[in-house]
């Protein structure tokens, strides 16, 4: 069975960084791109980027280049995302997720 | 670019049925997969149909999905409406290798 299992909620301070880890199981980990999406409170999903855990390669939104970078360590079958310069408007659940498999989320709060 | 456009919210009664539309607002609805996935409060997204049509195993198949050339636009039908299908529906398709999400659609079953 396929699970996505993200680490726990963070507390961040503005111009702060944070990194969300989504490891994987039940499938071949470099057989499936993983995207991050966030989600605002209150607000509807926004598609951050991927990354191909095969090559490493990565695909950022342009809204995000500059300040994301997807990593992935496939000895651990694990995804990474880190968010640099972060702003009280970064303040969202953080979700990976592959084709049709989504993680638990993630709730990153930033605030002074 | 292109957008995907849903209708804020929907409301129906239980055992009724209700279709939610997704409009592509430029290129062909058809020329990339489009995915439903419902959110309910304070849970992640799960997936109700992908592939345009094709449900996940576990999903009823009171959820159904199809695309229409002649509107640009897919749909997300469920009919037999219970209470548990009060949530938010997201549409997804692709613009080359990105991921294009609908702004949601709030089901009410009241």
């Amino acid at each position: 069975q396929v699970q996505l299992v993200q680490s726990g909620a963070e507390v961040k301070k503005p111009g702060a960084s944070v990194k969300v880890s989504c490891k994987a199981s039940g499938y071949t980990f470099t057989g499936y791109y993983m995207h991050w999406v966030r989600q605002a409170p209150g607000q509807g999903l926004e598609w951050m980027g991927w990354i191909n855990p095969n090559s490493g390669g990565t695909n950022y939104a342009q809204k995000f280049q500059g300040r994301v970078t997807m990593t992935r360590d496939t000895s651990i079958s694990t995804a990474y995302m880190e968010l640099s310069r972060l702003r009280s408007d970064d303040t969202a659940v953080y979700y990976c997720a592959r084709v049709r498999w989504w993680g638990q989320g993630t709730l990153v709060t930033v605030s002074s | 670019n292109f957008m995907l456009t849903q209708p804020h919210s929907v409301s129906e009664s239980p055992g009724k049925t209700v279709t939610i539309s997704c409009t592509r607002s430029s290129g062909s609805i058809a020329s990339n997969y489009v995915q439903w996935y419902q959110q309910r409060p304070g849970s992640a997204p799960t997936t109700v149909i992908y592939e345009d049509n094709q449900r996940p195993s576990g999903v009823p198949d009171r959820f159904s999905g199809s695309i229409d050339s002649s509107s640009n636009s897919a749909s997300l039908t469920i009919s037999g409406l219970k209470t548990e299908d009060e949530a938010d529906y997201y549409c997804q398709s692709y613009d080359s290798s990105y991921w294009v999400f609908g702004g949601g659609t709030k089901l009410t079953v009241l």
